[in-house]
């Protein structure tokens, strides 16, 4: 079975300045990671996801994350936020074999102050 | 594509009643899954299908809970009898295949009051 842990439920950043989420994950078997983003009133969509290969994953709206086995985390960064960016970020993890679910982290609220 | 279509978009009920929301997936998606967001615990996976068939539903709460999915293009999730503390938003979410890579697609959800 997989878990995911988000270590911050809340994270106030300014405008332009860099941000890091993090995620930590346990798994006893090769993983899937994503990371999803739910803006207010909204349902969950995919920024990103770690499959196989480069370790450094880019996605929508500028974000990227780095898979790290030996840490088995998977942080999302972004060097420059907006107030756009104002959301909850979701961490979740998959196994690779047979009919695979997505387990999710708690999640981390991200606001972005002027 | 629509997208994942859920309905309604809200419902208020009251303790006792009968709830049923309902999820029009993906055309072409073979998996569909119902998960439940508080603020207490989170998004927890309820149920989830393949081929309209129900492969894992150890998140179902208990017997007041129904989920089926008669066919690739509908599913309903049934609350029976319904109680406060169902009070959550449900989204219903669909993805192409069985694999953990492949992308789930999520609808804007159901946010449920039951007084």
């Amino acid at each position: 079975a997989q878990s995911v842990t988000q270590l911050d439920s809340q994270v106030p950043v300014f405008e332009e300045a860099p941000v890091e989420l993090r995620c930590n994950y346990s798994s006893s078997v090769s993983v899937y990671l994503f990371w999803y983003v739910q803006y207010p009133n909204q349902g969950l969509q995919l920024l990103l996801k770690y499959l196989s290969g480069s370790t450094l994953v880019k996605g929508i709206n500028g974000f990227e994350a780095e898979f790290n086995k030996s840490q088995t985390s998977f942080p999302l960064r972004k060097p420059s936020v907006h107030i756009s960016d104002t959301a909850e970020y979701f961490c979740a993890v998959s196994g690779l074999q047979g009919a695979q679910k997505l387990v999710f982290g708690q999640g981390t609220r991200l606001t972005i102050n002027p | 594509d629509a997208g994942v279509i859920q309905s309604p978009r809200h419902e208020v009920t009251e303790m006792g009643q009968e709830v049923t929301l309902r999820c029009k997936p993906i055309s072409g998606h073979n998996s569909l899954f119902w998960y439940r967001q508080t603020m207490m615990r989170g998004l927890e996976l309820l149920i989830y299908f393949n081929n309209n068939v129900p492969i894992d539903d150890s998140g179902m709460p208990e017997d007041r809970f129904s989920a089926k999915m008669p066919n690739a293009s509908f599913s309903t999730l049934k609350i029976q009898p319904s109680e406060p503390r169902d009070s959550a938003v449900y989204f219903c979410a669909s993805r192409e295949g069985l694999a953990g890579s492949d992308t789930q697609y999520f609808g804007p959800g159901t946010r449920l009051t039951v007084l």
